[in-house]
């Protein structure tokens, strides 16, 4: 089973267009994350929710806004897309959020804007 | 920036050698936790060394921490082609946020 998974797992779309990002973990954890990883392989946390409350609020371009429905999804939707936006999106999660905790990552998502 | 740096960028050993990777950071940490990402994956979590030990193993893997330098190593003794990945320092610098080092590329040939 898988305990962290995103789809797409693959996303090609045209500058100014909206797209979003599915996560769901099964692992019963509190706290789901949303990182970026750039082409040089620098991975930066973009935002955190906690039972989906909203903890960390990285510097990040409103046109990002995540949704959590429900502690076992995080969705991350993206407008008016940018050429910058490309990059590999990683969800996360954790049992409570605390700096000890193991975060488990899904398999990203390849965003490319062209 | 609370950035981590790791050292060396890129390592190529062959099978049955040591490699040895270091990582560096600004800010006072409570833990410092390693990570690996195979080509194409998620990471996946290594080993986690919280900031009053100075040493800690896990099977092939040997982390040392130094917390007056801002330094750790990650030490994979016996490389196998299986290793290849890269490899990633993690610090919360006194939160709960994780800020990931820029990684150290290993390649093991067989």
């Amino acid at each position: 089973d898988t305990a962290v998974s995103q789809t797409p797992k693959y996303l090609v779309t045209q500058m100014g267009n909206d797209k979003s990002i599915k996560c769901e973990q099964n692992l019963g954890h509190d706290t789901m994350y949303w990182y970026k990883q750039d082409s040089k392989k620098f991975l930066k946390i973009m935002f955190s929710y906690n039972n989906k409350e909203l903890i960390i609020n990285e510097t990040v371009p409103n046109r990002f806004s995540p949704k959590s429905p429900d502690k076992a999804h995080l969705n991350l939707h993206i407008n008016s897309l940018e050429l910058g936006d490309s990059a590999v999106y990683f969800c996360a999660s954790s049992r409570s959020g605390t700096s000890t905790d193991t975060q488990y990552f899904g398999p990203g998502t390849r965003l490319t804007v062209l | 920036s609370q950035q981590g740096e790791e050292d060396p960028q890129a390592l190529s050993i062959q099978e049955g050698e040591n490699a040895t990777m270091n990582c560096s950071y600004k800010t006072s940490i409570n833990n410092l936790q390693w990570y690996r990402q195979n080509s194409g994956r998620g990471l996946v979590h290594l080993i986690l060394i919280r900031s009053n030990e100075r040493e800690k193993h896990s099977g092939r893997l040997r982390v040392t921490l130094d917390t007056s330098k801002k330094s750790s190593s990650l030490l994979i003794t016996a490389s196998r082609a299986a290793d290849t990945a890269s490899y990633f320092c993690a610090t919360d610098s006194n939160t709960d946020k994780l800020i990931f080092g820029t990684g150290t590329r290993l390649q093991v040939f067989p």
